[in-house]
């Protein structure tokens, strides 16, 4: 099925750990996003991609790193895990222009707890 | 500098009543969009209503409709006829076409809860 795929669904580091969040999507979708969500927050952007090779910072990106080798894939680096980014983090995929889909599509998100 | 904000923490409705969820909005672009998602407890994210800014018409889908009042910058969600399922987060968000980054920009979420 089409759509955005997030691996793992649920995650525990310890402190200090790294760690790649996975995201697929198999849409052609041009661009790709990173959000953290914690309550009473909302969905806060993380990191951005409008195409392969381009990547750009969100509004908290700190203790985060991205890539975007392909279209297809965008993963989600945790350089040394800390217990303020225990969250649920989702992967979202668009396409470029007002095209007749015009909403993200998200993944079903990682559940990420560090201890 | 995009910017979205939704004032109810939470809202209360009666089922089969109207209820309308509130959402206002900051930009410079003359071009842009107005999302409206729904997040149950099962937590996926689900995307319910659009609007453009250079849309005449307020978007309809089912029962849901946005009041888009665009000199005042609010995009109110109306969800008509509420039922016990609508019970979710329901997040608006904002997407600025102009800039061409692809950045969707969301509200803190309204928590709905609909009661029997």
């Amino acid at each position: 099925n089409a759509g955005v795929t997030q691996t793992p669904k649920f995650q525990v580091l310890k402190t200090g750990q790294s760690m790649t969040l996975q995201c697929a999507q198999d849409m052609n979708h041009e661009y790709m996003s990173w959000y953290r969500q914690d309550p009473g927050m909302g969905l806060r952007l993380i990191h951005y991609s409008v195409g392969a090779g381009i990547t750009d910072q969100g509004e908290v990106p700190n203790g985060y790193n991205v890539s975007r080798s392909t279209t297809e894939d965008f993963p989600l680096r945790l350089l040394s895990a800390a217990p303020s980014q225990t969250s649920v983090y989702f992967c979202a995929s668009s396409y470029s222009t007002q095209s007749k889909n015009y909403g993200y599509t998200f993944g079903s998100g990682t559940r990420l707890t560090v201890v | 500098a995009q910017k979205i904000t939704q004032t109810q923490p939470g809202m209360f409705v009666q089922e089969k009543e109207a209820v309308t969820l509130d959402c206002t909005y900051d930009t410079s672009d003359p071009s842009y969009g107005l999302f409206w998602y729904k997040q149950p407890s099962s937590g996926e994210m689900i995307f319910l209503i659009y609007q453009g800014s250079y849309d005449q018409q307020n978007a309809t889908e089912g029962r849901y409709s946005l009041n888009f009042q665009k000199a005042r910058k609010s995009a109110n969600l109306v969800i008509s006829a509420s039922q016990l399922g609508d019970s979710a987060m329901y997040f608006c968000a904002m997407r600025e076409w102009g800039s061409n980054t692809g950045k969707l920009i969301f509200g803190q979420g309204t928590t709905l809860q609909v009661k029997p």
